[in-house]
């Protein structure tokens, strides 16, 4: 079982979209990123949230935004993307910026 | 800003050998190294962590040992079996960083 769970599984979408990405985990973990990984790449971090506020931007375009409603849920907002962002977007989460990650599943996102 | 190299590539061996993935590091501040396998299609999962206060930890057939003082870390696989191939990511991080930096992976593929 997987203890980060992330929705949708796959998603396509055209240059001209908004969608959104989104994560829960529900083991009291206070702090949640979102990576993007390509094929045979380690993850890429992309925002790190701790205690619900964002602490990490890693020079990520705007045309991706994160957003923290609550402890338990991590969203990513993906509007007007290029093909090359298509990747996989991983969720994780940890106790602190300094223990396990814990990934969900991810996201394969294809850009058209 | 940190940075970890991982050795080999890539790296094939024969079922019931032994394997070792080596990591360097370089802030010698950092002081949290796991290890994750991802197997093909999935997400990366943790296998393995040491903390620098530990020179060697081991669970079962996997063991990290960690020298400070030459900043480098291992991982060591023995017995390998078939379901071991993956690859293998190592990190490092440290509370103030508030993230992990990965090395680049190592594919390890066991033959039977």
């Amino acid at each position: 079982d997987t203890e980060v769970t992330q929705t949708p599984k796959h998603l396509v979408m055209g240059m001209t979209n908004k969608k959104s990405l989104k994560c829960e985990q529900h083991m009291g973990h206070r702090a949640m990123y979102w990576y993007k990984q390509k094929a045979k790449k380690p993850p890429e971090l992309m925002f790190v949230y701790s205690y619900e506020k964002l602490s990490i931007n890693e020079s990520v375009p705007s045309r991706f935004s994160p957003e923290c409603p609550n402890s338990s849920l991590l969203n990513l907002h993906l509007h007007a993307l290029q093909p090359e962002d298509s990747a996989l977007y991983l969720c994780a989460s940890s106790g602190t910026t300094n223990s396990p990650l814990h990934f969900g599943n991810g996201t394969r996102l294809t850009v058209t | 800003g940190e940075n970890v190299e991982q050795h080999p590539s890539t790296l094939s061996v024969q079922e019931g050998d032994s394997a070792v993935i080596k990591c360097t590091y370089s802030d010698s501040a950092s002081n949290y190294f796991p290890w994750y396998k991802q197997e093909l299609g999935k997400r990366p999962q943790l296998i393995i962590d040491i903390r620098s206060n530990v020179g060697e930890k081991k669970d079962q057939r996997i063991a990290v040992t960690l020298n400070k003082t030459a900043k480098h870390f291992s991982l060591h696989i023995t017995e390998t079996q078939p379901e071991d191939s993956a690859v293998y990511f190592c990190a490092a991080s440290k509370i103030e960083a508030g993230k992990s930096t990965f090395g680049d992976g190592t594919t390890l593929t066991v033959k039977p």
